[in-house]
């Protein structure tokens, strides 16, 4: 069963601190996502990678940066948490231009 | 650039209605992915379809089915005799090539549109 899993389905943090958040899938794809999820927005490309060591800034870049050493890892920061990145986190991966295999989202709360 | 409008913000329905989720695309790309997901109450997204945009043949997987056509752009969804489990928000999603040629999978997805389906 194909899987993509993120390190916490809740987080609370404070303004300033510096917030990761793992995501992990088994099935070894190239290309992986992270994007945020905001009521009447839809989803909301951050940044994406298509090889290890390679990324690329999607829609909402800004505040946010990526990391991603291994294949089944990417990793997505925040430099330093923020109110408005208050938000669903979801990650995906996905082969070539096939479906994208969705995670079951981090729920992060920046107080 | 890429566009995907889901115009229907919410709709609400009674058990055993039929009921259509509309999908309007725009893009230059000659060959595209269409794909329609649905996020039920416990976040997950699932994948439900992906379509090829050289194949217009409407689709039926049981009680969903799928019309997509070209002309219009369009990529509707309709479930029959709708259920309470049917109940989520229901995601349409376009691929697309960066300049390079290249897809690298990346999707533009629509607002979503809530299905409620009401006992």
């Amino acid at each position: 069963d194909v899987k993509v899993t993120q390190s916490s389905r809740y987080l609370v943090k404070r303004t300033g601190e510096k917030v990761f958040l793992e995501c992990v899938q088994d099935m070894d794809h190239e290309n992986m996502f992270w994007y945020r999820q905001d009521p009447g927005l839809g989803l909301r490309l951050i940044y994406f990678s298509y090889d290890v060591k390679m990324k690329e800034k999607g829609d909402i870049p800004e505040g946010y940066s990526v990391s991603r050493e291994k294949k089944e890892r990417f990793s997505l920061i925040l430099e330093s948490a923020s109110t408005n990145q208050t938000s669903m986190y979801l990650c995906a991966s996905s082969r070539d231009r096939d479906e994208q295999y969705f995670g079951p989202g981090t729920r992060l709360t920046v107080t | 650039a890429q566009k995907v409008t889901q115009a229907q913000t919410e709709i609400s329905v009674v058990e055993k209605e039929d009921v259509t989720l509309d999908c309007v695309y725009e893009t230059r790309d000659t060959t595209y992915y269409l794909f329609w997901y649905k996020q039920p109450p416990s976040g997950e997204l699932v994948f439900l379809i992906r379509r090829n945009s050289f194949d217009e043949q409407n689709e039926i997987s049981g009680r969903y089915s799928w019309n997509f056509q070209k002309s219009t752009s369009s990529f509707n969804f309709t479930i029959t005799a709708s259920q309470v489990v049917d109940s989520a928000v229901y995601f349409c999603a376009l691929s697309e090539l960066n300049a390079g040629g290249t897809s690298y999978g990346k999707l533009t997805f629509g607002q979503g549109t809530i299905l409620t389906v009401h006992p």
